[in-house]
């Protein structure tokens, strides 16, 4: 059984960079057909897509909100995926998950992590 | 206004039917078989029911169904059970935005 993992640091300052990492375990992360995500979410409101990834890093689609400050890369010999997110605000503080995504068109992301809570303060 | 829009709000008793909507301002959700929707619990992570607009992922009950007229797409619980009560979003990628965006979530209560 497919399952995700979110790593990294519960608080972060004002105008650092967020750093995660989401370990995949139960399957391999050069699964055919799969692409891997990030969303967050802050309490009471929907979730904002982040980025997508393929493992090759051949494909990859940032959000353009956040384009300017991110950067998604794959480790596929720890089967792991991260997110690297600079110059945060207090705006960026969510629950972060990762997610594996069904193919490149259908936008659809079927399995989940449980989510970390990443909070931007000094 | 967001680029997907769903009611706030529905509700029914258990053994009922509820419909719940969501539009696109563009006209990518009638373009396009993109629609997913998820569940959520509070303090879980959302859980894909729908996608493609009417597939069901593995394990999901038939009692969840997808379905889309053009630029609306529906999500319908059938035989509503007390454990249906959740927040469900639906979602899609908007080609003129290049973003993956959800809608505002619409919050089902079981009666």
């Amino acid at each position: 059984q497919l399952q995700l993992q979110e790593s990294g640091p519960g608080l972060v300052n004002p105008s650092e960079t967020l750093s995660l990492t989401c370990t995949v375990s139960g399957g391999s992360i050069s699964d055919s057909g799969y692409f891997w995500g990030w969303i967050r979410q802050t309490p009471g409101t929907r979730p904002e897509w982040i980025g997508t990834t393929h493992y090759t890093g051949g494909e990859t689609y940032y959000n353009p909100s956040l384009k300017s400050r991110l950067t998604m890369s794959v480790d596929m010999s720890k089967n792991q995926f991260s997110l690297r997110l600079s110059s945060v605000t207090a705006a960026d503080t969510a629950v972060y998950s990762c997610a594996r995504q069904l193919g490149a068109d259908r936008w659809a992301m079927d399995v989940w992590g449980q989510g970390t809570t990443v909070t931007v303060s000094s | 206004q967001s680029a997907l829009t769903q009611p706030p709000s529905v509700s029914g008793s258990p053994g009922q039917s509820v419909t719940i909507s969501c539009t696109g301002t563009s006209s990518d959700v009638r373009t396009y078989n993109r629609i997913s929707w998820y569940q959520q619990s509070p303090g879980t992570a959302p859980r894909l029911i729908i996608f493609a607009v009417s597939d069901r992922p593995s394990g999901v009950p038939d009692r969840f169904s997808g379905s889309k007229s053009g630029n609306t797409a529906s999500l319908t619980i059938s035989g509503l059970r007390a454990e249906d009560e959740a927040d469900y979003y639906c979602s899609s990628y908007i080609s003129s935005m290049s973003t993956l965006v959800f809608g505002g979530g619409t919050r089902l209560t079981v009666l």
